[in-house]
């Protein structure tokens, strides 16, 4: 089955910048999405389209591609942005698959 | 406001049976993709079902034959009708706006409903 994979951990101190990768073959044919969960809340939408920001996301948060690894990259990371994150492609038109998964810890 | 409030999670044994329920509110769910997702404790999120507006179904290969989903479009809810329940669909299951007719992700995200099979 299809997999994208995630580093488990990322550590960052307040105001510097958080990188997490998502790597998955098809991903230079499909779009990713990002999402934010913090614990015992439902996951938000922070990037979509592999690059946008929906409205109301921190211009913070960007996105980018490159070949088969996605990068969601905060800039100038603060403490609320303590959280898990998690890429999202599809393996299909169908079929939707998440990535492993990164715990983002603000030091 | 755009909303989506699960609710029927529950215990139940294994080999039972169980439905799920998400109401929505500000858009409607005929006319939109919407998906179930589940999150085992401690664990990642895992992609279950989706239904088209045109009414096709997709299901993950971990609950193919065992899970359903459905809509009523009259009362503007989603459905997961899940059966022979094992240990392992133990989760919280959210519903989500699945916008990805444009490339717009999961959009909106229940606040989930917690089912334990044991």
């Amino acid at each position: 089955s299809y997999e994208l994979t995630q580093p488990p951990s990322v550590s960052v101190s307040p105001g510097q910048t958080a990188r997490i990768t998502c790597s998955g073959d098809t991903l230079s044919k499909r779009y990713a999405y990002w999402y934010q969960q913090k614990p015992g809340q439902a996951p938000v939408l922070v990037i979509y389209k592999g690059s946008e920001r929906p409205s109301g996301i921190p211009e913070r948060f960007s996105g980018s591609t490159s070949g088969t690894t996605v990068t969601l990259t905060i800039s100038g990371v603060q403490a609320e942005d303590e959280a898990d994150y998690y890429c999202q492609s599809a393996d299909s038109s169908v079929i939707y698959v998440f990535g492993t998964g990164t715990k983002v810890t603000v030091l | 406001e755009v909303q989506l409030v699960e609710s029927g999670g529950a215990l139940i044994q294994p080999g039972g049976s169980l439905r799920l329920s998400c109401a929505a509110s500000g858009f409607s769910v005929s006319s939109n993709y919407m998906s179930w997702v589940r999150q085992a404790p401690g664990k990642g999120l895992e992609w279950v079902s989706a239904i088209y507006s045109g009414g096709s179904t997709y299901y993950a290969d971990s609950v193919k034959g065992r899970f359903t989903i459905s809509r009523d479009n009259s009362n503007n809810m989603l459905y997961l009708q899940m059966n022979s329940l094992r240990a392992e669909d133990t989760a919280v299951y959210y519903c989500a706006r699945d916008r990805r007719v444009v490339q717009y992700g999961l959009d909106v995200w229940g606040q989930g409903t917690t089912v334990t099979v044991s």
